[in-house]
């Protein structure tokens, strides 16, 4: 079973829709959840981070984590063309200071 | 506040000839992370260095190595390069205290190995 795990995607939605990611983990002892995003030939960039359960909302990004299931979700309102990239998930120990990133899931909003 | 540098942004080499890349991490950051990333296996962990000492390694081969200097700056090296080695080397930083620090990346640098 891998540490973080994503779907890979293509996740198609219209100009508009809430676009949903999902992110599962392994670890119960997980304890940091960072949602990237990440262009095509760019690096990655910070979006979000959640450290307890519940959500956490910024702008149009709502992170959300429930540890008991081991998930974090980001939601994407308003999604708009120019949020299609891949979407990464990466989780942390306590103790450890190693990120572990899913694959990715890969956003494309339609105009 | 400057980001995350990474020198140089683009490098062709052949195989068997060896690579040195350097990242300066944000002000402040004394942790410094490498990653590979390949399409086929996305985002792959390097090692982690904290205040000069390796904290945290990968399961690369030994061909792959990484310091880093008292300014927090890191450099990380590859030696006898194969085909495989072409890929975007990135490198990040966080503060490095706590596993709750985010953890931003540099622009990377694509290594392309003929």
């Amino acid at each position: 079973q891998k540490e973080v795990e994503q779907n890979s995607g293509p996740l198609s939605v219209p100009e508009g829709a809430i676009a949903s990611l999902n992110c599962t983990y392994s670890d119960r002892g997980s304890q940091s959840f960072f949602w990237y995003r990440q262009y095509s030939g760019k690096s990655p960039e910070l979006i979000m981070f959640i450290y307890s359960n519940g959500d956490k909302e910024d702008g149009r990004f709502t992170a959300q984590l429930n540890k008991a299931s081991q998930y974090v979700s980001l939601l994407i309102r308003d999604s708009q063309p120019s949020d299609s990239a891949t979407y990464l998930c990466a989780v942390t120990t306590s103790g450890t200071y190693k990120y572990i990133f899913g694959t990715g899931t890969r956003l494309k909003v339609l105009a | 506040k400057a980001g995350v540098t990474q020198t140089p942004r683009y490098l062709i080499k052949t195989r068997g000839q060896q690579v040195t890349l350097s990242c300066s991490p944000i002000s402040g950051h004394r942790s410094v992370s490498w990653y590979q990333q390949t399409p086929g296996q996305g985002l792959q962990f390097l090692f982690e260095y904290f205040s000069e000492t390796q904290r945290n390694k990968g399961n690369f081969p030994g061909r792959f190595s990484g310091r880093q200097f008292s300014n927090s700056r890191s450099e990380m090296n590859v030696s006898t390069l194969e085909l495989g080695d072409s890929a975007l080397y990135l490198c990040a930083s966080t503060r490095g205290g706590s596993s709750y620090n985010e953890q931003f990346f540099g622009p990377g640098t694509r290594l392309t190995v003929l």
